[in-house]
This record gives structure tokens, C-alpha cells and sequence, in this order.
């Protein structure tokens, strides 16, 4: 079993719709979750960040992580077309160095949010 | 820009080739990272550097050999690649356990 899944998608919406991307983990240690947005010949940017259970707002984005049933989701409101990307979930364990920690990444979801 | 700076940007190399890939950053981070991004896959990890010290993912080829010369510069270098390896390399740092991404390399291996 994959540490991290997620529906590599794509998923269209039309503009202004309420969009939810969703990722399952294995890990039931696993404490903090990310999720990162990334434009086409672009890196991954930091998007959200999460600690344990509940949800945290910023925007038009809403994180959302359910521990007792491994599942993570990202909420856009009102999406619009510049929210076309791929989104990647993520979580962290320990690292093998001091001051590191390992990245547990999904395969990303691509979204197209049609004008 | 996330203050992770990646050059170059695209590369096209044959097998045959020797070259190398850079990653700067100036945020001051102590820890820096290369990862592999192919279609469909999740980023899969294959060097990290803290504090002078290596971690290497055991099962990226040695055709990939890295070089951290200090805490703000990192280099992947690259010989006798295969058509496989063609792929966006990306280089992130990361201090704490917030990771910053660069723009990556898209590589191209004829």
C-alpha cells in the first residue's frame, strides 16, 4: 500500500465552482500534512500547511484533515481558471539527518477550471 | 520566486553526455534536496544534504552523483544518462519542516 494516494485526475470545473481534492494516507503517526499547488514548467509552492485534525482557511482554501479515517481534502471556493494546476498532497515523517524530514508526496491531481 | 533558484532550466543531453545540474538558494536553509519528477508519479526523493552530512535514496542509479560544496549550493551531476531519466529535477531546501521548491530542470535524455 502507497503511503499517500491521490487521483492523479484530471478534473474539470467550470469557473465558480467549489472544487475538493482528496488524498488517503497509510500512517496513523503521520501529523502534519501540506498541500502544494504547481503550474505547468513550474516547482511545487507551498500552499497550505496542517497539523493534526480540523480544518485551517486562507482565501478561498480550506484544508481539511480527518485522522480517525486517514483522509485529507483542499476545498476551492469559487474557483477560477487561474486555479488550473496540479495539486500535490503531502505529509512528513522524521528525517534520516538532524534537522530533515522525509516528504511523502501523492502523485498530484491535475485540475482545469474552464472560463 | 521562492528564493530557491535552479539552472538550467531545460537540458537536452545524449547518453554520452557529461553535465551538471545547479541549485542555489539564499533563504538559509540548512538542508537541501533533490527529487525526481516523472509523469504520473509521485516526487520521488533522491539526495538530501544537512549540515554537510548525505542521505542518498539507494535505489537512484550512479550515473546521479551529487555535490554539496556548502549550505547554499547544490549540484547534481549527470554521465551516461538513459532515455529514462528524462524528467524535471527539482532541487528544494528547507529549514524546519517547511520545504521550498525550485523551478526545476526539465531534462531531456536523447
Amino acid at each position: 500500500q502507497k503511503e499517500v494516494e491521490q487521483d492523479p485526475g484530471p478534473l474539470s470545473v467550470p469557473e465558480g465552482a467549489i472544487v475538493s481534492l482528496n488524498c488517503t494516507y497509510s500512517n496513523s503517526a503521520f501529523q502534519y500534512f501540506m498541500w502544494y499547488r504547481q503550474y505547468s514548467r513550474k516547482g511545487p509552492e507551498l500552499l497550505m500547511y496542517t497539523y493534526s485534525s480540523g480544518n485551517k482557511e486562507d482565501g478561498r482554501f480550506t484544508a481539511q484533515v480527518d485522522k480517525s479515517s486517514k483522509y485529507i481534502s483542499l476545498f476551492i471556493r469559487d474557483s477560477q481558471p487561474s486555479d488550473s494546476a496540479t495539486y500535490l498532497c503531502a505529509t512528513i515523517n522524521r528525517g534520516y539527518l538532524s534537522g530533515t524530514y522525509k516528504y511523502i508526496f501523492g502523485t498530484g491531481t491535475r485540475l482545469k477550471v474552464l472560463a | 520566486e521562492t528564493g530557491v533558484t535552479q539552472t538550467p532550466r531545460h537540458l537536452v543531453m545524449g547518453m554520452t553526455n557529461k553535465k551538471s545540474l545547479k541549485c542555489e538558494q539564499h533563504l538559509g536553509h540548512n538542508a537541501m534536496y533533490w527529487y525526481k519528477q516523472s509523469a504520473k508519479k509521485p516526487l520521488e526523493l533522491m539526495f538530501v544534504y544537512s549540515l554537510e552530512e548525505r542521505v542518498e535514496n539507494n535505489s537512484v542509479p550512479s550515473r546521479f552523483s551529487p555535490e554539496c560544496p556548502n549550505s547554499s549550493h547544490l549540484f547534481l551531476h549527470l554521465h551516461t544518462l538513459q532515455p529514462e531519466d528524462s524528467a524535471l529535477y527539482l532541487c528544494a531546501s528547507s529549514l524546519y519542516n517547511e520545504q521550498f521548491f525550485g523551478p526545476g530542470t526539465r531534462l531531456t535524455v536523447l
